[in-house]
Formats: structure tokens, sequence, C-alpha cells
């Protein structure tokens, strides 16, 4: 089945430490990954994608990821985090039909204490 | 630019009754996707339209339905409304090049029904 899974649900961390949110997708799911964010009451907002090429990708406000396709995954980084920074994050996938529809992970909440 | 909107952002409905969500494109974009979005969760794909006709459907009933018009515009229409229904729906809208350029959500219009 098609799957993205994100392997944390809350991530806690300082202002101006590193962070690293994870995410596994299936194999059965084509390599078009996403990642958005999403602040309270608000729509998403797209922080990278990785279609093709390099297989780091470097996105909006800092945050970077990387596609590796051995280990089906594309964890998303930031070196040092903001407390603006806290909201909730989704990585997605694109299913292996042609509709472009997005599978999405279950979110990871990224809380950023000073 | 205009970016994705939706009306209305917030809406309570009674069991049973029906509902209609509108989404206007960003300009340019002529694919429109729906996805809901209960709490806590990631979003689901509900369906997608190019061209005025549907061209991809997620694991929804047909009480589920919707429209695109000449201008791109698009809603989604639920009968029947059940409680499990209350979530928050997001609109999609994508250009010529799909995947390439992305996808840009609006802010959701976020249904509870009583």
């Amino acid at each position: 089945a098609q799957s993205v899974t994100q392997l944390d649900s809350q991530v806690p961390v300082f202002e101006e430490a590193p962070v690293e949110l994870r995410c596994n997708y299936s194999s059965s799911v084509s390599v078009y990954l996403f990642w958005y964010v999403q602040y309270p009451n608000q729509g998403l907002q797209l922080l990278l994608k990785y279609l093709s090429g390099s297989t780091l990708v470097k996105g909006i406000n800092g945050f970077e990821a990387e596609f590796n396709k051995s280990q089906t995954s594309f964890h998303l980084r930031k070196p040092s985090v903001h407390i603006s920074d806290t909201a909730e994050y989704f990585c997605a996938a694109v299913g292996s039909s042609n509709t472009g529809k997005l599978i999405f992970g279950q979110g990871t909440t990224l809380q950023v204490k000073p | 630019e205009t970016g994705v909107t939706q009306s209305p952002t917030h809406l309570i409905k009674t069991r049973g009754q029906q509902v209609t969500l509108r989404c206007s494109s960003q300009s340019g974009h002529n694919t429109v996707s729906w996805y809901q979005q209960a709490l806590g969760q990631g979003p689901q794909f509900i369906f997608q339209y190019y061209r005025e006709e549907e061209n991809g459907r997620g694991n929804f009933p047909p009480r589920f339905s919707g429209l695109q018009f000449p201008n791109y515009s698009s809603e989604l229409n639920v009968n029947a409304l059940e409680l499990d229904d209350s979530a928050l729906y997001l609109c999609a809208s994508s250009d010529p090049r799909g995947l390439r350029g992305g996808y840009t959500f609006g802010s959701g219009t976020r249904l509870t029904v009583v």
C-alpha cells in the first residue's frame, strides 16, 4: 500500500538548536516528495520539494531535506530553529497514479522552546 | 497573484444536511484538488478536477461530489452529512506544469457537523 510515515508525532527543541524531522515513504509511491508546514488555523505552505536531480534539496526559511532512495527516507533538517518555526510539518509523496494525488504523513508537531 | 481562496472559513451544519464549499484557484492554475484533514491527522485526498472533469478520486463515498467551472474555480458538495465529516477541507490548485509547479493550498474551510 502507498504510505508516508512520519516517525515522530512531536519534536520539542530549544531555540537555536538543530532539528531533524523524519519521514519514510513506501517504495510503492513515486519519488516525488514534499514537505509542507501548517501554522495554526492556516492552510499548507510548501517548504521544499524533490522531483529529481540533487538529493539535497534546499527550501524556504532555512530548511533542507535529503532524499535517500536506499533508505526510502526524506528527512527535513534545519541547523538553527526559531520560535516562529513552531508549527505542524507534513511530509507528502505523490501516489503512483497520474492524478498527482498527494499522500500525506500524519504530521510532526515542532515545538520550539525559548 | 492572489493565491487560493476558500469560502466560507467556518461552517456549522446539522447531521443529514448538505453543504457546498467553494474554492477559487490561483491565477494560471487549471487543476484543483480537494483534501479532508481531520483533527490531528494529515490531509486525505478526496478528488481532483482538470478541465472541468474529475480525473482522480480518493477513498470517499459518492455523497462527496464536486464541480470545476470554466474559470477553474471549484465546489465541493457533501450530502447527508455525518458527524465524521467534521474536518478542515483544503483546496489546492496547480498550474499546467503539475508537480513541477507545485500545489498551492488555500487556508481551508473548517466544517463542524453537530
